[in-house]
């Protein structure tokens, strides 16, 4: 059964205070890696997508990076609009004939002006 | 915006009705996934359709059912409500296949009084 854990359950930042979240996964067969970002009462949003360790990608304040082993989604300097909660998802291996995500339960960020 | 609709945003409702949800899929999108969030659970995977035929189940109650038209618009059913069904349901398209990205919908808000 494909598990994913992220940590910390929550964070507060400083405006312009640079950290990680993580994302530790076990799956067999990794066909990809997401990470969403969820604002209260909304639906997830996609970020990014991540098939194979050692791959990298930004989007403007955030760069998300992967192993064999764990995500890492890096916030530089951010801004108290990057406030929500992330979530991480992976993708494994066929179940039933479909290839379902599985979602951890998410970081909550805050990020105080 | 994604490109999923969701109807209702809200519902309030009483123990032992019946409601339906309603899920359309982004333009060419064949799969239609349906997942619950609560406070305590995160996000948790019901069911998986394409192309109108069922692919997958996770945890889904027996008062629970859906299916897919030949339009490709989804309907989630949940039946003999109870308080513990109180969630968010949503709803979520992708091209289907390995490794490919699900995009979600806003949601639809279950209150069961």
């Amino acid at each position: 059964e494909d598990q994913v854990t992220q940590s910390p359950e929550a964070l507060r930042l400083q405006e312009g205070e640079s950290s990680s979240l993580n994302c530790s996964y076990t799956v067999s067969g990794l066909r990809g890696l997401f990470w969403y970002r969820q604002d209260p009462g909304k639906g997830p949003e996609f970020l990014f997508t991540l098939y194979s360790a050692g791959e990298e990608k930004e989007k403007e304040r955030l760069k998300a990076t992967l192993t064999k082993k764990e995500s890492f989604l890096h916030i530089t300097a951010p801004k108290p609009e990057d406030s929500a909660t992330y979530l991480c998802a992976v993708q494994g291996r066929l179940t039933g004939g479909s290839y379902i995500p599985t979602f951890g339960r998410g970081t909550s960020l805050i990020v105080h002006p | 915006d994604s490109g999923v609709t969701q109807t209702p945003k809200h519902l309030i409702t009483a123990t032992g009705q019946r409601v339906t949800l309603r899920c359309s899929p982004r333009s060419g999108d064949l799969s239609v996934y349906w997942y619950q969030q609560s406070l305590d659970q995160g996000l948790q995977f019901l069911i998986h359709y394409y192309n109108g035929e069922e692919r997958a189940k996770g945890n889904i109650l027996e008062r629970f059912s859906a299916q897919q038209f030949p339009d490709l618009h989804s309907e989630l059913n949940l039946s003999s409500l109870e308080l513990g069904d109180s969630a968010l349901y949503f709803c979520a398209s992708s091209v289907q296949g390995a490794g490919n990205t699900i995009y979600f919908g806003e949601g639809s808000w279950l209150t069961v009084v």
